[in-house]
């Protein structure tokens, strides 16, 4: 029971360039949630799927794509990574929409030059 | 739109000492969740509130959920160096939002 995973764990992009960061969870869970951290700040909502099937935007969108790819996977893809871009990403699921406690897969810690 | 406000955002103390940080929200929350991250690490979550008034604890950790459900404390007792990280309280409603957070450091 890996839990939730995320692909890459580092990478450096340089502006205007594309990468899609992956994420699985082999619990079974309805909701996924992308998330970035950056330095002495909490963490903001990028994206949500609160069911397979649906998607939503959360706080910060912009810049941003997801695929709910199936009931285990959550994609989030920059189309054009900028420097503001530069943050830790996670990747979060939990049982239900707003109900019960988010698990958070590692992070991938993405630089844009 | 829903903020989370959290204070302090740091925290330093001498291991053994107690250390609380404090939530608090701008709307009314159905329920609260706390979490804990390690530095270089990803949030780990600890314990959910629901109830008015309500106090949970856990070992060291108490928790509890202010009468308005506006409001949210997590209170260490006599700190260890396993404790050292940033606890985050986070507000489900309309969209998840974490508060910034409270670093907490103890030295031995």
């Amino acid at each position: 029971n890996a839990g939730v995973t995320q692909t890459p764990k580092f990478q450096v992009l340089k502006t205007g360039q594309s990468m899609t960061l992956q994420c699985a969870q082999d619990m079974n869970h309805n909701s996924m949630y992308w998330y970035r951290q950056d330095p002495g700040m909490g963490l903001r909502l990028i994206y949500y799927s609160a069911s397979e099937g649906t998607t939503d935007k959360g706080e910060v969108p912009n810049g941003y794509n997801v695929s709910r790819l199936n009931k285990r996977e959550f994609s989030l893809r920059l189309e054009s990574a900028a420097p503001s871009q530069t943050s830790v990403y996670f990747c979060a699921s939990s049982g239900d929409w707003l109900t019960y406690e988010q698990y958070f897969g590692p992070g991938t810690r993405l630089t844009v030059t | 739109g829903q903020q989370v406000m959290q204070i302090p955002q740091y925290q330093h103390v001498q291991e053994g000492e107690d250390f609380t940080t404090y939530c608090n929200s701008s709307t009314t929350l159905s329920n609260i969740q706390w979490y804990k991250q390690r530095p270089g690490g990803h949030p780990v979550f600890l314990i959910q509130l629901v109830k008015s008034g309500e106090v949970k604890k856990q070992k060291r950790l108490t928790f509890q959920f202010g009468e308005a459900k506006k409001n949210s404390s997590l209170h260490i007792t006599a700190t260890q160096t396993t404790d050292v990280g940033t606890y985050f309280c986070a507000g489900p409603e309309s969209r998840l939002t974490f508060g910034e957070g409270t670093q907490l450091t103890v030295n031995p």
